[in-house]
């Protein structure tokens, strides 16, 4: 089986620094992504990480410890639009297939 | 513009009559999926297909069936809805080995 564990919310200001962390549990693990849904929107993709490291887009940038089972999403520069949640999701193989497991979200408010 | 198309956007229907939710993306992506969405669980795998005539169960598959008869279409199908199936359902793809998925706008059915 598999298991994701992420804060179920965070809360922080306009401007500032957040960070959302993953643990997992899983077998046959290939890399960690991270997706951003609004409001019950379409979730979308904003990172994958197969190797230890940080790597980073913009704003946003993702961290993976394969060793530690471990990973998190950083958000510098907070903005309001950021308000969301977020998940993390383990790539993994499941029979002949690679999958996507997600874990159950981290609710994000930016506040003024 | 590249897209994953789901439909209806919202149902509410009684129990035991049978429903499908279509999606279809326009992206030739071999790979699609369908989770449901429910508050504190994250998204949880019902199906998934790694190409035309080729499905598989994913985490939560009882009371749903899927087709895969076109590379385009993977339609869910629900033959005797009950309330418990109540939820917010999303439609993803993405290339065979690709690490980003994309996800439809989302239904959100209720069966009373």
């Amino acid at each position: 089986g598999q298991s994701l564990e992420q804060p179920s919310e965070v809360t922080a200001v306009e401007g500032a620094i957040v960070q959302i962390n993953c643990t997992y549990q899983t077998s046959g693990f290939y890399g960690l992504s991270w997706y951003q849904q609004h409001d019950g929107g379409a979730p979308t993709f904003l990172s994958y990480n197969a190797l230890d490291g940080l790597e980073e887009t913009g704003r946003f940038s993702s961290f993976l410890s394969r060793s530690d089972s471990y990973g998190y999403l950083l958000l510098q520069e907070l903005q309001m639009k950021d308000s969301a949640s977020y998940f993390c999701a383990v790539r993994e193989v499941q029979g002949s297939a690679r999958q996507l497991t997600f874990g159950s979200g981290t609710q994000l408010t930016v506040l003024p | 513009e590249a897209q994953v198309t789901q439909n209806p956007r919202y149902l509410i229907t009684v129990t035991g009559k049978k429903l499908t939710v279509t999606c279809s993306q326009n992206m030739n992506h071999e790979y699609m999926s369908w989770y449901r969405q429910d508050p504190g669980l994250g998204l949880r795998q019902i199906y998934y297909s790694m190409n035309v005539e080729v499905t598989d169960k994913g985490d939560v598959p009882e009371g749903y069936k899927v087709s895969r008869k076109e590379k385009r279409n993977f339609p869910l199908i629900l033959e005797s809805p009950s309330p418990n199936q109540t939820s917010l359902y999303f439609c993803a793809s993405r290339v065979t080995g690709g690490t980003e998925a994309f996800f439809g706008q989302g239904t959100r059915l209720t069966v009373v």
